[in-house]
C-alpha cells in the first residue's frame, strides 16, 4: 500500500521561506505531486516530481530524493493568501485512473 | 478555461435518505475520480472512472453506487445516509495520456446529514 507523512501544521510570517517535508512508502512509485486547498475549496495542483531534483515553478518549488523516499515543497516570499492546507500526494499505479493518495496536509499558517 | 462542474453545492439531507451528486468534468478528460473529505481530513478516494467504465474502487460504503454516462458526467449515488456522511464531496477529472497529469477538482458538493 501507500503511505504519505507530512507535519500537521507550520506556521511562517510574511515574505519568509517555508519548507513542508514529505515521506513516502510506496509498493511503486509514479511521482509526488503537491496540492493547495483553502478551507473549504478544491484541491489545486501545485507540482508535480517524477524525478530526482528540484522543480521550480515561480515562488513554488518541489524537489525530490527517491532514494530517500522523500520530497518537499518550498514556498518562497510567502503571502498571507498562501495560508491554506497542502498536501502530497502519490498515485498508486502507472496506468489510466490510477488514484492520487493524500498525505495527511499540513496546514501553513503565514502571520503578518 | 473550463473547470469540473458539482452540483449542487451544498445539501442537507435527513438520516436514512437519499443523495445524489453529479459531475461534469472537463471536456475531453477520460477520467474521473470521486473523493469524501471529512474536516481536517485529507480527501479519501471512493472511486474512479475511465472512459465510462469503472477502474478503481476506494473504501466507498455499499449503500454508495456512482456511474459514468455516455456523455461523461458523473453520479454519485447515496443511500440511507448516516449522519458520519457528512462531508464535502469532490469530483475530479484528468486526462490520463501518461500518469503524470493532475487532478482537476470540482468546487465539491457539501453534504449535511441531519
Amino acid at each position: 500500500g501507500q503511505s504519505l507523512e507530512q507535519p500537521s501544521e507550520v506556521t511562517a510570517v510574511e515574505g519568509a521561506i517555508v519548507q513542508i517535508n514529505c515521506t513516502y512508502q510506496t509498493s511503486g512509485f509514479y511521482g509526488l505531486s503537491w496540492y493547495q486547498q483553502h478551507d473549504g475549496g478544491a484541491p489545486t495542483f501545485l507540482s508535480y516530481n517524477a524525478l530526482d531534483g528540484l522543480e521550480e515553478t515561480g515562488r513554488f518549488s518541489s524537489f525530490l530524493s527517491r532514494s530517500d523516499s522523500y520530497g518537499y515543497l518550498l514556498l518562497q516570499e510567502l503571502q498571507m493568501k498562501d495560508s491554506a492546507s497542502y498536501f502530497c500526494a502519490v498515485r498508486d499505479q502507472g496506468n489510466q485512473g490510477g488514484k492520487l493518495i493524500f498525505g495527511q496536509g499540513t496546514e501553513l499558517s503565514v502571520k503578518p | 478555461a473550463a473547470g469540473v462542474i458539482q452540483s449542487p453545492r451544498h445539501l442537507i439531507k435527513e438520516k436514512r435518505e437519499t443523495a445524489t451528486l453529479k459531475c461534469y468534468p472537463i471536456p475531453r478528460h477520460d477520467t474521473v475520480y470521486w473523493y469524501q473529505q471529512g474536516p481536517g481530513q485529507d480527501p479519501q478516494f471512493l472511486i474512479s472512472f475511465y472512459e465510462k467504465m469503472q477502474s478503481d474502487k476506494g473504501s466507498i460504503p455499499d449503500r454508495f453506487s456512482a456511474q459514468q454516462f455516455s456523455d461523461y458526467h458523473s453520479e454519485l449515488n447515496m443511500s440511507s445516509l448516516e449522519l458520519g456522511d457528512s462531508a464535502l464531496y469532490f469530483c475530479a477529472s484528468s486526462s490520463v495520456s501518461s500518469y503524470n497529469s493532475p487532478l482537476h477538482f470540482g468546487n465539491g458538493t457539501r453534504l449535511t446529514v441531519t
